[in-house]
Order: C-alpha cells, then sequence, then structure tokens
C-alpha cells in the first residue's frame, strides 16, 4: 500500500512566523508531488507542484522536496490569518493522486 | 464558468437505499474521479476515470460503483448504502496532461456532497 503521511497537527504559528509542513512518502518511484490547499467547508485547491530535488519559490510559499529522504516540505513565509487552512500534500502514482490526511494550520493574529 | 457540478451537496438516507451522486463537468476534461474525505483520513480516492467507458478502482472502492458513458459525466452509485458510507464526497477533473507523470497535478473539485447514512 502506498502510503502519504502527514503530521494531522493542528499546528499553530504566530502572525509574520515560518510555517513548515512536512510529508513523507513511501513509494520510492514517485515523480511527481503537490500541495493542496482547502479552507474549512470548501474543496482543496492546487498551490503549489515539484518534481526536481530541491526548493522552488512561489511567493510566500516555498515547496523542498529530498527524493532520497523522501519527503516533501511545504514553507510558508509571513504567514498571515488568511492561510489558516488544511493542507493536503498529493503523490502522483500513474494516474492516481494520492493524498496524505492534511496538516490543520492555525494563524495566530 | 468552467465548473465541475456535484448533486446533491448534502443527503440524509437510510441503509440500503440505493443512491446516485451525480457529477458533471463543462472543462471537456478527459480525467474524472471520486474521492470521499473522513476526519483524519485524508482524500482517498474511490475510482477515477482517465476517458469515456474506462475506469479504474482507487483505494477504496468497495460499495460503489461508477459509469463512463459521456465525457462530462461521472456519477457514483451506492447500490447498497451503509453507515460507514456516511462521509463527504468529492469529484474532480482534469486534463490527462495535468495529472500525467509530469503534469501540475491540478485537479478541479466540486463543491462536496455530505452523505448520511442512517
Amino acid at each position: 500500500q502506498k502510503e502519504v503521511e502527514q503530521n494531522s497537527g493542528p499546528l499553530s504559528v504566530p502572525e509574520g512566523a515560518i510555517a513548515s509542513l512536512n510529508c513523507t512518502y513511501s513509494d520510492r518511484g514517485s515523480q511527481s508531488f503537490f500541495w493542496y490547499r482547502q479552507y474549512s467547508g470548501k474543496s482543496p485547491e492546487l498551490i503549489m507542484f515539484i518534481y526536481s530535488n530541491g526548493d522552488k519559490e512561489d511567493g510566500r510559499f516555498t515547496a523542498q522536496l529530498n527524493k532520497a529522504s523522501q519527503y516533501v516540505s511545504l514553507l510558508i513565509r509571513d504567514s498571515q490569518p488568511s492561510d489558516s487552512a488544511t493542507y493536503l500534500c498529493a503523490v502522483n502514482e500513474g494516474g492516481k493522486l494520492i493524498f496524505g490526511q492534511g496538516t490543520e494550520l492555525s494563524v495566530k493574529p | 464558468e468552467a465548473q465541475v457540478t456535484q448533486n446533491p451537496r448534502y443527503l440524509i438516507t437510510v441503509t440500503g437505499k440505493k443512491l446516485t451522486v451525480t457529477c458533471s463537468q463543462n472543462m471537456n476534461h478527459e480525467y474524472m474521479s471520486w474521492y470521499r474525505q473522513d476526519p483524519g483520513l485524508g482524500l482517498r480516492q474511490i475510482y477515477y476515470s482517465m476517458n469515456v467507458e474506462v475506469t479504474d478502482k482507487g483505494d477504496v472502492p468497495e460499495g460503489y460503483k461508477v459509469s463512463r458513458k459521456e465525457k462530462r459525466n461521472f456519477p457514483l452509485i451506492l447500490e447498497s448504502p451503509s453507515p460507514n458510507q456516511t462521509s463527504l464526497y468529492f469529484c474532480a477533473s482534469s486534463s490527462r496532461v495535468r495529472v500525467g507523470i509530469r503534469g501540475t497535478g491540478e485537479l478541479f473539485f466540486g463543491e462536496g456532497s455530505r452523505l448520511t447514512v442512517l
């Protein structure tokens, strides 16, 4: 059973801090990794994707991938209360997007 | 407006009473999928379809059926619902390129259907 694991949280950070969300995956052959954000009562939406080892930055968001250690992380700089949501890590397994259980992030003003 | 439409949005039913949750997309997407979301378990894939007349099992297909007779529609059928199928269900669609190995992985989700089976 291929798995994607996340700490369910909740993760609480003060406004302006860096939030760090982590995800590990079991299939060493996985090549594509994604972060989705889901606000309470809403549908998930894609915020980042990454294929290559290293960092990928998009505004306040940075995705980090380490294939040797089989983990992918999401950093949110200058966290805002509007970033409070559940963040879902996903891995592409040949057309099947396997999701982790999600990490709930709370940014306190 | 590009969208994925699910119906019903909310449903309370009883054990054993067949029901269908419809899903329709207007983006000409080849790929469609059903997920269920439960607290602490995240999104789990039930079935997916890469194109018309092609369907495959996801991780939790037991108790569900699907069909893909038209590109735009992908209904989820619960032949004999049971209380353990009480959940929030999401339909999603995308292009084959987006869900390919080097695709963006962007799924377009419906608003969700909250199903309660008593």
